[in-house]
């Protein structure tokens, strides 16, 4: 499985952007980045997922390093309901396995 | 969208105990489902893999014994922890792809989470 390496925590105020970075310099040429976030005391939710080329969906925008080795997921404009753990995982191909590290917690203040 | 459920949503049970949680994909059918579990301001771990129709896939280190699991049905897996004991409290959460779309570019949905207190 690649391993991943994200910041154990961020901050960010209201209403400004936020920029998660993740590295993943050994993932293989066919895994997807996938990123879930858990708010707590509840279950993941799913993100956002790339392969190559970035991707925007309502939540958030992923852009993928061109060499693949790294992706930042970016929130816009975060509010307080993003404030959660974030976790970026290389989802090996013909799998449906998710392997989780221990992702970033995001601090949104008012 | 897709939906999963967890039941019970928390429970509290003496040492020796054996407790059943269930998860449910609500307008999807799954045929495989995971179940983690988390520990406090810690990351999930996965336990093992449901089949529906099959025997469970656990990780290494976890104990088929002691954590049983049924599939029986194409919406439903259970999990058992038999003869709980207070080491056994943890957060245990399930997950299920949609069958039908296969391959890592779909993303899985996560039940609610299930915390278990053995006192």
């Amino acid at each position: 499985d690649a391993k991943t390496t994200q910041p154990n925590s961020m901050e960010s105020n209201e209403e400004e952007p936020v920029h998660l970075p993740c590295n993943h310099s050994t993932i293989s040429g066919t895994d997807y980045i996938h990123w879930y976030r858990q708010l707590p005391s509840q279950g993941p939710e799913y993100v956002i997922h790339g392969l190559t080329s970035n991707v925007n969906n309502r939540m958030a925008s992923l852009a993928i390093a061109e060499d693949r080795k790294s992706s930042t997921l970016i929130l816009h404009r975060a509010t307080l309901r993003d404030a959660a753990v974030y976790y970026c995982i290389p989802r090996i191909r013909n799998t449906d396995k998710l392997i989780f590290g221990t992702g970033t917690r995001l601090q949104v203040f008012p | 969208g897709a939906v999963v459920s967890q039941h019970p949503s928390w429970v509290i049970c003496k040492s020796g105990t054996s407790v059943k949680i269930e998860c449910r994909s609500l307008d999807f059918q799954a045929t495989t489902m995971f179940w983690y579990r988390q520990f406090p301001k810690q990351s999930l771990m996965l336990m093992a893999t449901s089949n529906e129709g099959s025997k469970a896939t656990y990780e290494q280190g976890v104990e088929k014994d002691k954590f049983l699991i049924n599939h029986a049905s194409l919406t439903l897996s259970t999990l058992t922890v038999t003869s709980a004991h207070p080491e056994d409290s943890s957060f245990y959460i399930c997950s299920a792809p949609r069958s039908g779309l296969w391959g890592s570019n779909q993303p899985q949905h996560f039940g609610d989470g299930t915390r278990l207190s053995i006192l």
